[in-house]
């Protein structure tokens, strides 16, 4: 059973306009969020967190949003640019996250056109 | 400064063969980390190593084998290897446990078992 979930598996977006990937969490003790990007024939990278303590997060371009009643996190791209064209992986922790125990979801391909 | 470096990149393999493949960081972390990539799912944690001298089992620890050889690298090991192992593999670093952090991830190995 899936505890961590992208429904969307990709996403097509023009560049300036805003990216919104979506992604839901089944386990009421996850406390730590993370958003991953991946490029092909790379590792993912570290792209924005959230605890569960926030509501919001922002650094630069990249928004991270929690609605802990709705188990709903989402990540904002705004303004989007062709080289943001990457799976992005949304990935939760509870305390054992530390650890860097990590439950990922499936990823969405955004795709950005100029 | 390399993060964190896998090898080989590819490799194929014949169901029944061993191989091992390598992972060194160069970032002085603490804790390291081997995940597995297969196609249309997330990432899945094999086996971890919170410090040196110390390896735990991760979601998917079946038909493999880890070593934590020091610090710096963290080996896993393929005894018998079956098509049910073909897969991209990642290692993956953080700086300490005990707090929220975010993994480094190297460029992953893409095995193929035949």
């Amino acid at each position: 059973d899936q505890q961590v979930k992208q429904n969307s598996p990709s996403l097509s977006v023009q560049e300036g306009r805003i990216s919104i990937l979506n992604c839901d969490y089944t386990n009421s003790m996850f406390d730590y969020f993370l958003w991953y990007k991946k490029y092909p024939a790379e590792g993912p990278t570290f792209l924005i967190s959230i605890s569960s303590i926030k509501d919001k997060n922002e650094d630069g371009r990249f928004t991270v949003f929690l609605n802990k009643s709705a188990k709903h996190l989402s990540l904002h791209i705004v303004p989007s640019q062709p080289g943001d064209s990457a799976v992005y992986f949304c990935a939760a922790s509870d305390e054992r996250g530390s650890q860097g125990n990590l439950i990922f979801g499936k990823g969405t391909k955004l795709s950005v056109k100029p | 400064n390399a993060g964190v470096t896998q090898t080989p990149k590819f490799q194929v393999l014949k169901t029944g063969q061993s191989m091992t493949l390598q992972c060194a960081q160069d970032m002085n972390h603490n804790s390291m980390y081997w995940y597995r990539q297969d196609p249309g799912m997330g990432l899945r944690l094999i086996y971890y190593s919170a410090s040196e001298g110390t390896t735990d089992k991760g979601e998917v620890p079946n038909g493999y084998n880890v070593s934590r050889l020091n610090k710096r690298e963290f080996s896993l090991r393929l005894e018998s290897a079956a098509p049910s192992q073909t897969s991209v593999y990642f290692c993956a670093s953080i700086r300490m446990t005990g707090i929220h952090s975010p993994l480094h991830f190297g460029n992953g190995t893409r095995l193929t078992v035949t």
